[in-house]
């Protein structure tokens, strides 16, 4: 049983640039949601996926937005890249509410 | 909003120490308490949780925490650190009415010398 995927493993942008993180959750979860880790600091809530809708949202900009697929995959899309959105995304699955269960990352360094 | 503090940035002990981390919350209502433990090189796993009951919760690999609601704490202790527990460990919280968001603290990094 896979747990939870993500992918890419590192992505590289510059200032500007759009970029899309993709997240599969462990087989039985239908809830995903996405954190950002900054170096030295702990994961930081960006807002989490239900049956397709956003049903919560942490304190991060319009620029960051996601999708979840029908299948419970999600993406997290990130606009107008700055040099501050370098971190650890992170993505976490659960079966609704409870227990989390989190995916490698994607380490995201922006030039 | 809910907050995290947690004391220690950085931990070194010897082996067969005892070890205690601190974590302390802030949030007016009900809770879910975590320890999520991220080792080299791995991704964050969850170490043990307090949903409600028994305040002492007993973890994988011989750790523990209590919660002590009226100090707002949710303290990380093991007996006797192993080599193998070099690692960094986060405390998070989320609301009983609103679990699927977490908030955690900035995590303590532990180094276990042989």
């Amino acid at each position: 049983d896979a747990g939870v995927t993500q992918s890419p493993t590192h992505l590289i942008k510059t200032r500007g640039q759009q970029v899309t993180l993709r997240c599969s959750p462990k087989s039985g979860h239908d809830t995903v949601s996405w954190y950002q880790q900054a170096l030295g600091q702990g994961p930081q809530f960006i807002f989490q996926y239900y049956e397709e809708e956003e049903r919560q949202r942490g304190n991060f900009p319009d620029r960051f937005s996601g999708h979840q697929f029908p299948n419970y995959s999600s993406e997290l899309n990130v606009n107008a890249l700055l040099l501050g959105d370098s971190a650890l995304y992170l993505c976490a699955s659960s079966l609704g509410a409870g227990e989390q269960f989190f995916g490698p990352g994607t380490r995201l360094t922006v030039l | 909003a809910q907050s995290v503090s947690q004391h220690n940035h950085h931990v070194i002990l010897s082996e067969a120490a005892s070890l205690e981390l601190g974590c302390n919350y802030s949030y007016g209502g009900t809770v879910n308490l975590f320890w999520y433990v991220q080792y080299p090189g791995q991704h964050l796993q969850l170490l043990l949780k307090y949903f409600s009951g028994d305040p002492l919760v007993k973890g994988i690999k011989g750790f523990e925490a209590e919660f002590i609601k009226s100090k707002f704490s949710f303290n990380l202790r093991k007996p006797s650190v192993q080599w193998s527990d070099t690692a960094e460990y986060f405390c998070a919280v989320n609301a009983n009415t609103n679990a699927g968001k977490s908030t955690f603290g900035d995590g303590t990094t532990l180094t276990v010398k042989p």
